[in-house]
């Protein structure tokens, strides 16, 4: 069946810093690949996603690339804002079948 | 246009009553889903439907949880015998016809607290 495997947290990082989340999936197919983020107190929101391999979802700084061979959608961002800080979900979508979700990665980035 | 609207907000209710939560997908989405956050947590898939199809309820965890779509719109998770476990943040999402690929766009929850 399809999964989802990302880093675990929290992750504390200073303003500024280089962030990488890991994720990783098993999936039959050709699925669609998402990263949703949940600001404190807010509902989950789609940050970006990749439809098929090789592609790059970008958004607000934010960039994971669909790297089939190695079954990844990493998410980046280069400097990191306190602003930035908030739970991040990967997830997988398939054709015919259910969302599946990441457990959730938080990310406290301190001023 | 609308996004997807969840009521009420917050319930807290007694232990051992029924409770029912409503959603209101995006109008023209034919997918419709629930999921559970507990309190730091990830999210737990409930249920899901897809036009007039048989949803799939795999993810419901016990016979005291069912939901209904009426007229391929609204849907109300309702909960019965409510248990102090049951209090978590339910989640509605839903997302255009085609399945599983396509990007789900979620209601801000309701808040169940079970005392």
């Amino acid at each position: 069946g399809n999964s989802v495997t990302q880093m675990e947290g929290p992750v504390t990082l200073s303003e500024e810093a280089f962030l990488t989340i890991n994720c990783t999936y098993t999936a039959t197919g050709y699925p669609s690949l998402f990263w949703y983020v949940q600001y404190p107190g807010e509902g989950l929101q789609l940050l970006l996603k990749a439809t098929k391999a090789d592609d790059k979802g970008s958004n607000k700084g934010f960039e994971a690339t669909y790297r089939k061979e190695t079954t990844s959608f990493h998410l980046e961002k280069g400097s990191v804002q306190v602003s930035d800080s908030a739970v991040y979900f990967c997830a997988l979508g398939n054709y015919g079948q259910n969302f599946v979700f990441g457990p959730g990665t938080r990310l406290s980035v301190l001023p | 246009g609308a996004g997807v609207s969840q009521s009420p907000s917050n319930k807290v209710t007694e232990k051992g009553k029924d409770v029912e939560l409503r959603c209101d997908p995006i109008s023209g989405h034919t997918a419709l889903y629930w999921y559970r956050q507990s309190l730091g947590q990830g999210l737990e898939f409930l249920i899901y439907f897809q036009g007039n199809s048989a949803p799939d309820k795999s993810g419901l965890p016990s016979d005291r949880f069912s939901a209904e779509r009426t007229g391929g719109s609204v849907s109300t998770l309702t909960i019965q015998r409510t248990q102090q476990e049951d209090s978590a943040v339910y989640l509605c999402a839903s997302s255009l016809a085609g399945g599983g690929e396509r990007e789900q766009f979620f209601g801000p929850g309701t808040r169940l607290t079970v005392l």
